[in-house]
């Protein structure tokens, strides 16, 4: 089985300073997790995944995510958040063998200049 | 990244007809693809995943005479909700993989609006 988990609906930060939006995950093999964006009335846009390797994943727009096996956790981060990053981000896990994704609630962010 | 395109962006239509909505994988390939309903301020819900030139596979609790999926070809899929009532309603969202590995990412379309009056 797989599951993803953010513990944020709301997150809010100002202009300039780091955001973090945090995701939890579970699953019976090994994740492939990703980080999506979605703006009002729009698709989802990829913003980045973790495979294999590095543990700090670098994506679009200047955010980051990392990994963390040991908490079952994938973390997306960005050092200087921008009014522009308002929007609503979703994290989500695919699961070994698994051809779909299960995605979390999602988070939105606020960025407030 | 690969674009997926779905139409139309918003439909109005009346208690008992039908509706379909397009999905298409303007410059990549899409053995499968995926169809999502999302409800205001909620996450997506898998309806069912489309595998081109077989049956589609529904999620529990989904009906799939009411929800019908064509994918006729690599680049097309279809949902068409058929005798809609007002709680169909909703944000419906299609998404296609790129390629048959397992860490190939999803792109999604930009959603279809449906309402029914």
């Amino acid at each position: 089985a797989q599951s993803v988990a953010q513990p944020e609906d709301q997150v809010n930060v100002a202009e300039g300073n780091p955001l973090t939006v945090k995701c939890t995950y579970s699953v019976s093999g090994n994740p492939y997790l990703f980080w999506y964006v979605q703006y009002p009335n729009r698709g989802l846009q990829f913003l980045l995944k973790y495979i294999t390797g590095d543990n700090l994943v670098k994506g679009s727009y200047g955010f980051e995510a990392e990994f963390n096996k040991s908490q079952t956790s994938f973390h997306l981060k960005k050092p200087s958040a921008l009014v522009s990053d308002s929007a609503l981000y979703f994290c989500a896990v695919r699961d070994t063998g698994y051809n779909d994704m299960r995605f979390g609630a999602g988070t939105r962010l606020t960025v407030k200049p | 990244g690969a674009v997926v395109s779905q139409h139309p962006s918003r439909v109005i239509c009346k208690s008992g007809t039908s509706v379909k909505i397009e999905c298409r994988s303007l410059d990549f390939q899409a053995t499968t693809m995926f169809w999502y309903r999302q409800f205001p301020k909620q996450s997506l819900m898998l309806m069912a995943t489309s595998n081109e030139g077989s049956k589609a596979t529904y999620e529990q609790g989904v009906e799939k005479d009411k929800f019908l999926i064509n994918h006729a070809s690599l680049t097309l899929s279809t949902l068409t909700v058929t005798s809609a009532h007002p709680e169909d309603s909703s944000f419906y969202i299609c998404s296609a993989r790129d390629g048959g590995t397992w860490d190939t990412e999803a792109f999604f379309g930009q959603g279809t609006r449906l309402t029914v009056v």
